[in-house]
């Protein structure tokens, strides 16, 4: 079966300090990868998704950008923490070999402090 | 784009009773519609998903139905349980195909004992 890692479960940082934010999906190959922003436990906001190694879509300008450095491993970064990045960062995943929209996975969720 | 907009943000029920959530969403195009659940600290579950070719789909306690004229779906909870209490999101894509997903806003449901 699949399953869907992330870590830390919890970090704090200071503001100005760089961030990387480390996602990886076993047991399918080939997946679709988003990373998620989610504000007072509500409501979730696409920040990046990628269909394939190297292949990055932004849905919103920020101060943050994604990698996929490998099939099934997807990463969040920055390279200066702003006070506005707080929040809970959800990785996920879909099968990208499907036909039509499929459904996505959510990981457990990273809780980010920026002090 | 696509918008989705869920009623109500927060719904209390009586242990035992039935909960519905809605949805409605604007691209005509949309052709899958699924339900999460999260339990606080966790990421969301998917707990069911209906496409467009059906009106409703169940399982166990949970249905989801879809009405395809008026743009909206709507999740079904029966028999209510205190471990039913959680926050629930619909989501729908923009068009009917691609790989994304826009999400409601979220109902916070919460069943007394």
């Amino acid at each position: 079966s699949q399953t869907i890692h992330q870590w830390p479960a919890t970090l704090v940082q200071p503001v100005g300090s760089p961030l990387s934010l480390e996602c990886t999906v076993e047991g399918t190959s080939n997946p679709n990868l988003y990373w998620y922003r989610q504000a007072a436990g509500r409501g979730l906001q696409l920040l990046f998704y990628s269909v394939g190694i190297g292949q990055i879509s932004s849905e919103v300008p920020q101060n943050l950008s994604a990698s996929r450095p490998q099939d099934r491993q997807f990463i969040l970064s920055s390279k200066k923490l702003l006070l506005s990045d707080s929040g809970f960062y959800l990785c996920a995943w879909s099968n990208g070999m499907g036909q039509g929209h499929q459904p996505q996975h959510f990981g457990d969720g990273t809780r980010l402090s920026i002090l | 784009g696509e918008n989705v907009e869920q009623h109500p943000s927060t719904l209390s029920v009586q242990e035992g009773d039935s909960a519905v959530i809605k949805c409605t969403y604007s691209d005509s195009a949309s052709n899958y519609f699924p339900w999460y659940k999260q339990e606080l600290g966790k990421g969301p579950q998917l707990i069911i998903d209906i496409r467009s070719n059906v009106g409703e789909k169940k399982d166990q306690r949970i249905a989801v139905t879809l009405n395809k004229t008026a743009k909206h779906f709507s999740l079904h909870i029966t028999e209510t349980q205190p471990e039913d209490s959680a926050v629930y999101f619909c989501a729908a894509p923009p068009g009917w195909y691609g790989n994304k997903l826009v999400f409601g806003a979220g109902t916070i449901l919460r069943v007394k004992s």
